[in-house]
């Protein structure tokens, strides 16, 4: 069974710009959690969507939006890039409604975004 | 490898040794915790879980134990391997598959 799979693995960008990070989640999967990495901050929590909608917001500025299709594949977009966007962004999916019914997120191996 | 965090606390083990691995939670509401390993350049992999109605759980070579009291965690690794170098977070579930993460644990196994 194949994992998550997140795609770019590795990309840079400038102040400014916009990006896109995609997510393939376990097949059968319909929840697909991001979650962004900083050596200041650890790992933060920023959105979760389930059945293509956002059941769940962390608590980051509206530059930072996602969406879900229908195959439960997601994107999410960062706008306006800043230095401090720069982050591993992980994708973790589960096959149930919440953490607590199965105990397990599957986590992709993150896209690693750098603003210069 | 792709470094997770600069200033990590680090614990620095004798291969065969047993390590502990501390964590404090913050939200007494919540009822579900779960410990991570993250290995350079990977995503975090589940290690074990515990619900809030227990108290201690097992895995293989792994303990997790929950002092509800003091919102307290610890990991348990039995004799430490090298392969078991990485870095360890615990984590709350709030809500559906809303996580709040630790800051994180470097575990060093020395051969």
């Amino acid at each position: 069974k194949a994992g998550v799979t997140q795609t770019p693995r590795y990309l840079i960008k400038t102040r400014g710009q916009q990006v896109t990070l995609s997510c393939s989640p376990i097949s059968g999967h319909r929840s697909v959690s991001w979650y962004q990495q900083t050596p200041g901050q650890g790992l933060q929590f920023l959105f979760e969507y389930f059945s293509e909608t956002q059941r769940n917001k962390g608590n980051f500025p509206g530059r930072f939006s996602g969406r879900q299709f229908s195959n439960s594949r997601s994107e999410m977009n960062v706008s306006t890039l800043e230095l401090g966007d720069s982050a591993l962004y992980l994708c973790a999916s589960s096959g149930v409604a919440g953490a607590s019914n199965t105990g397990e997120l599957f986590f992709g191996e993150g896209s690693r975004l750098t603003v210069l | 490898g792709e470094s997770v965090g600069l200033h990590l606390p680090t614990l620095s083990v004798q291969e065969g040794d047993n390590s502990i691995i501390n964590c404090a939670y913050s939200n007494s509401a919540s009822d579900y915790f779960i410990w991570y390993k993250q290995e350079s350049g990977k995503g975090p992999q589940f290690i074990i879980d515990i619900r809030s109605n227990m108290d201690k759980r097992q895995g293989q070579r792994v303990t997790v134990l929950l002092n509800k009291t003091v919102k307290h965690l610890s990991l348990q690794i039995a004799a430490t391997q090298p392969g078991d170098s990485a870095v360890y977070f615990c984590a709350e579930n709030n809500a559906g598959n809303m996580l709040t993460f630790g800051g994180g644990t470097r575990l060093m196994v020395k051969p």
